[in-house]
């Protein structure tokens, strides 16, 4: 079974510097998805950015990048220029492509706080 | 395009009582999920929908949690005899066919307290 660890309980930045969150996972796979979601105080989930394993280069998405170290088993985003509307839990997903077996495995998440 | 809802977004029972929660995923979308989020962990799936079958249950805890979808849409998520660690967010996601790179769109939960 595929695990997810997300060793930052909690992270803070300045707004419009550059914070980096960390995940790890675990998997025995040679191809899957990775995901990272935002979750705001009001609870809704919303997709912040997603890359597939084979891909060697990294996604990115206007202000939220990945660096995706697959040997290593590393997937972190980092999110530049900070803004207060950045503050909410991030949680890292890993996704199996094993047919009809497509649930996401989350991590426990890292609580963002954006200081102004 | 309308999102997910979910309802009711607060629920209170007590231990042992039953409790049951709606989800309406985005029109047109196949396949629903039902994830358990409880206090300062990530979701976990408690099953998941292709239009009215389940594809994936092996998490539900069959005992006390049903689920269906009967028409293909819209579904109910019950929970009978509630226990104390219940106490969680029920999130309801749904996405366009449940292919592995599609985005799960997320619904705002029902948040339950067991007391």
């Amino acid at each position: 079974a595929q695990t997810v660890t997300q060793s930052q309980p909690e992270m803070s930045v300045q707004e419009a510097e550059t914070v980096t969150l960390s995940c790890t996972y675990d998997t025995s796979e040679s191809d899957y998805y990775l995901f990272w979601y935002k979750q705001p105080p009001s609870r809704q989930m919303i997709l912040v950015i997603r890359q597939e394993a084979y891909k060697q280069q990294n996604a990115t998405e206007n202000r939220f990048s990945v660096n995706f170290q697959k040997a290593a088993k590393s997937f972190s985003l980092k999110i530049s220029d900070s803004q207060l509307g950045d503050a909410a839990m991030y949680f890292c997903a890993y996704r199996s492509i094993t047919q009809g077996n497509y649930k996401l495995t989350f991590g426990k998440g890292t609580l963002l706080t954006v200081n102004p | 395009e309308a999102g997910v809802a979910q309802s009711p977004r607060y629920k209170i029972i007590e231990k042992r009582q039953s409790v049951a929660f709606w989800c309406n995923p985005i029109s047109g979308h196949a396949t629903l999920y039902w994830y358990q989020q409880i206090l300062g962990q990530g979701p976990k799936l408690l099953i998941q929908f292709q239009n009215n079958g389940v594809v994936d249950d092996s998490q539900l805890p069959k005992d006390r949690f049903s689920a269906e979808r009967l028409k293909g849409v819209d579904s109910t998520l019950k929970i009978q005899p509630a226990k104390l660690e219940d106490s969680a967010v029920y999130l309801c996601a749904s996405s366009w066919k449940g292919l592995v790179q599609e985005t799960q769109y997320f619904g705002p939960g029902t948040r339950l307290l067991v007391l």
